[in-house]
Order: C-alpha cells, then sequence, then structure tokens
C-alpha cells in the first residue's frame, strides 16, 4: 500500500534552532515533494526531489531513496516560518501524489 | 499573472443544498485535481482531471461531481448526498510529466449549516 508518514505532528522551537521534519514512505517513489501551508490555509511547493539534496534559502531537503526517508531542514529559523509542512509522494507506476498528514511548525521568538 | 484562483474563500450553506466550487487556472496545465482538507489529516483527493472532457475519481469522490468542459476551469460541486461536507477544498493544476508537480490555490472553507 502506497503510505506517507510524517514526524512530529508538532514542533514548537525557539527563534534561531534548527529545525528537522521528517518523511518516510512506503515504497519506491519517482519523485518526493516537500509544501508549505500558511495560515491562512494556501500552499506552496518547497521543492521537488528524487534523489540527493536540494537547498533554497534557509531551507535543505534530502532524500535518502534506500531508506525510503526524506528531511527538511530550516536554518536559523524564524517566527515567519510558522506553518504547516507536507510532504507528498508521487510512487512508481501512479498519476496521483499521497499526502502525509502534516507538520505543524511554530517558531516562538 | 499566472496561477490558480479559487472562489469564493469562505462559503456556508444550509444543509441539503447543492454548492459548486470554482477553480480556475492560467497556467495552460493539462491536469487539474480538487482535495478535501480535514483537521489533522493530509490532503484527500476528490476528482482529478487529464484533459478536457475527461476525469477520473480520487480517494473519496462520493458526494462529490465535476465537469471539466474548458482547459482553464475545473469545477466541483458538493451534492447533498456528501455526509460530512464542512470542509477546506483546495484546487491544484500540474503539467502531466513524470515528477507531478503541483501548484495550488488558495482554497475555500465550505461550512454546511
Amino acid at each position: 500500500k502506497n503510505e506517507v508518514e510524517q514526524s512530529p505532528q508538532n514542533l514548537t522551537a525557539q527563534e534561531g534552532e534548527f529545525i528537522t521534519i521528517n518523511c518516510s514512505y512506503s515504497v519506491g517513489i519517482s519523485a518526493l515533494h516537500w509544501l508549505q501551508q500558511h495560515p491562512g490555509g494556501g500552499i506552496v511547493s518547497l521543492f521537488m526531489l528524487s534523489s540527493g539534496k536540494k537547498k533554497h534559502g534557509r531551507l535543505i531537503a534530502t532524500i535518502n531513496i534506500q531508506e525510503k526517508h526524506s528531511s527538511l531542514h530550516i536554518t536559523a529559523s524564524h517566527p515567519r516560518d510558522s506553518a504547516v509542512y507536507i510532504c507528498a509522494a508521487l510512487f512508481q507506476g501512479a498519476q496521483k501524489l499521497v499526502f502525509g498528514q502534516g507538520t505543524r511548525l511554530t517558531i516562538n521568538p | 499573472d499566472g496561477g490558480i484562483t479559487q472562489s469564493p474563500k469562505y462559503l456556508f450553506r444550509k444543509e441539503g443544498q447543492n454548492v459548486t466550487l470554482s477553480c480556475e487556472q492560467n497556467l495552460n496545465h493539462d491536469a487539474m485535481y480538487w482535495y478535501r482538507q480535514d483537521p489533522g489529516q493530509g490532503l484527500r483527493l476528490i476528482y482529478y482531471s487529464q484533459i478536457v472532457n475527461d476525469f477520473q475519481k480520487g480517494d473519496i469522490a462520493e458526494g462529490y461531481s465535476v465537469s471539466r468542459e474548458k482547459k482553464e476551469s475545473f469545477p466541483l460541486t458538493v451534492t447533498s448526498a456528501q455526509k460530512n461536507p464542512t470542509a477546506f477544498y483546495l484546487c491544484a493544476s500540474s503539467i502531466i510529466r513524470d515528477y507531478n508537480e503541483q501548484f495550488f490555490g488558495p482554497g475555500t472553507r465550505l461550512t454546511v449549516l
């Protein structure tokens, strides 16, 4: 069965801390997406990756294909990073994304 | 500016009424999707369409209907048969290719009273 699990479900940290959000999936994938959902509900795509590592500003996404695991890291976290972070997998042979349940991140000043 | 628009942002309806949620995109994307989001749950696929005049059921299609008469538009009707319609509804679109990177609209929050 195609499944995606995220951890933790909720994460609270102080401004400046290094943040890690984890995503595990059940079987082989074509691509893994990281999305950010703002408090108003809008969703933006942060990364799409199928191997290795990608970096954009303070955000870093990594994926380990053998371990079926991806991580999203935020360096020097800031209160404006507070949002729900969602990973989604496109499993091999599938046409639809399967979404994790999201990680609610709160960064306190 | 290219993007996806959903209207309205908030919608209230009485129980037993059908309601149609609008989704329009000017990204020239072939594929469009409707998702439902409930508190504490991941996005769940309702319907998707990869070409005009064709669409497929997602994981939770019961009580919903869609049409795809134009490439730019993919309206979703929440019918009275949907047992628990109060939710946040998100529309997305993508180019059809291997990686399926999707672009999302701002969402419509539907409350059925």
